[in-house]
């Protein structure tokens, strides 16, 4: 079974500044991916960006971009430039790497507040 | 863009009473799932549902849960006899394919209260 852990319950940056979110997580697959879904307040989870294991180059989405260590099992994931729009829940989450109608594991979440 | 969406928003029911929770997912997607949310809790996977049948299904997913796809739009979470413990926040997702590059879309989610 898969486990992710997010150590950071919550927490907060200022307009405009960088702000590092932490994941980790165990497993023993070799071959999945990882994900981290955006939840602003009462709205749906949307994805802000995902990780084949198998690649080696972090994935970036604009201000959005992780950094994957496959053998530490971290995949944490940086915003820069912050902006007020990216206040909310942040999820990190893992997928198998098959053809299962997959289940995504998450972790517990990290509020994030943008202040302005 | 196309979104999951689900209804009621907020459904409150008597313990012992039956619900039925409902998607619609998009349109073109092939794969369907259900996670719940204990408040305070980790989102948790329920079951997956493809091609009609139920392909993944977790620990939680017990004789109490099922699902349904009645027509061709809706998707379905029903809970026979509703105990306290499933007051929770459940999504609806929806994905075309089971890979990275077509990943779950998501609902708003409804919070069912257990009274």
């Amino acid at each position: 079974a898969q486990t992710v852990t997010q150590s950071q319950p919550e927490m907060s940056v200022q307009e405009a500044e960088t702000v590092t979110l932490s994941c980790t997580y165990d497993t023993s697959e070799n071959n999945y991916y990882l994900f981290w879904y955006k939840q602003p307040p009462s709205r749906q989870m949307i994805l802000v960006i995902r990780q084949e294991a198998y690649k080696q180059q972090n994935a970036t989405e604009n201000r959005f971009s992780v950094n994957f260590q496959k053998a530490a099992k971290s995949f944490s994931l940086k915003i820069s430039d912050s902006q007020l729009g990216d206040t909310a829940m942040y999820f990190c989450a893992f997928m198998k790497y098959d053809n299962a109608g997959n289940m995504l594991t998450f972790g517990g979440g990290t509020r994030l507040m943008v202040k302005p | 863009e196309p979104e999951v969406t689900q209804t009621p928003s907020h459904q409150v029911t008597q313990m012992g009473q039956e619900v039925i929770l409902r998607c619609v997912p998009i349109s073109n997607h092939l794969y369907f799932y259900w996670y719940r949310q204990i408040l305070g809790q980790k989102v948790e996977f329920l079951v997956s549902f493809y091609n009609n049948e139920i392909s993944e299904k977790s620990e939680i997913f017990d004789d109490q849960f099922s699902v349904e796809r009645p027509d061709g739009s809706n998707f379905t979470l029903k809970i026979r006899s509703t105990k306290l413990e499933d007051s929770a926040m459940y999504f609806c997702a929806s994905s075309r394919d089971t890979y990275s590059n077509q990943p779950q879309h998501f609902g708003d989610g409804t919070r069912l209260s257990i009274l």
